[in-house]
């Protein structure tokens, strides 16, 4: 079974901090890999995606990779209390065109 | 542009009754895919479609069948409801890249009392 790992949280922050959330896979074999944000009651929203290991930037969100170990990571600089949601990590599967997701991380951040 | 819509936002069933979810997507998108999401949990794959005429089962499909008659639609159907299909239901779509960048609908909130 295919497995993508997140700490449930909730992970609490001060507004302003930078905010880390992890995401470990268990396919060695996953190209790519996601970032949604859900808020409460609310349907999934992609946020960012990643396919090579490193950086990738957008805005005040940073995607970290590191295939070696099994590693994804988001960074949410600047936290925003409109920041607070559920964020989902999700994988593809590295022979088939869908995606298995994470339980999620909840954020929240106080003003 | 509306995206992904879902039909009912919200249904309670008794329990052996059956169902049917309706999805469509204006995006001329050719995957379509059909995830519940239990409370604090993240969403399971229950069937995608990688086009019309063309279905396969995800990781939890029993209970539930699916039908692609066009690019458009991609209707879930519950036959004899269980309390274990509590749950929300989330359509979504996608290219057909292989990216997987989902567009989700609004979700289906389903009781099975």
């Amino acid at each position: 079974q295919k497995e993508v790992e997140q700490n449930s949280g909730p992970l609490s922050v001060p507004e302003g901090a930078i905010a880390s959330l992890n995401c470990t896979y268990s396919d060695r074999g996953s190209q790519s890999f996601f970032w949604y944000r859900q808020y409460s009651g609310k349907s999934p929203e992609l946020i960012m995606f990643i396919y090579s290991n490193g950086d990738k930037e957008d805005g005040r969100f940073t995607a970290q990779l590191n295939k070696a170990s099994q590693y994804v990571s988001l960074l949410i600089r600047d936290s925003q209390p409109s920041d607070s949601a559920t964020y989902l990590c999700a994988v593809k599967d590295g022979g088939f065109q869908k995606l298995v997701f994470g339980t999620g991380t909840r954020l929240l951040v106080s003003p | 542009n509306a995206g992904v819509t879902q039909t009912p936002k919200f249904r309670i069933l008794k329990i052996g009754q059956s169902m049917t979810l309706q999805c469509t997507q204006d995006m001329n998108h050719n995957y379509m895919y059909w995830y519940r999401q239990d409370p604090g949990m993240g969403l399971k794959l229950i069937y995608y479609s990688v086009g019309a005429g063309i279905t396969d089962k995800g990781e939890v499909p029993n209970g539930y069948n699916v039908s692609r008659s066009t690019t458009e639609d991609f209707p879930l159907r519950l036959e004899l409801a269980a309390p274990s299909q509590t749950s929300v239901y989330f359509c979504a779509s996608s290219r057909d890249t292989g990216a997987n960048v989902l567009t989700f609908g609004a979700g289906s909130r389903l009781t099975v009392l």
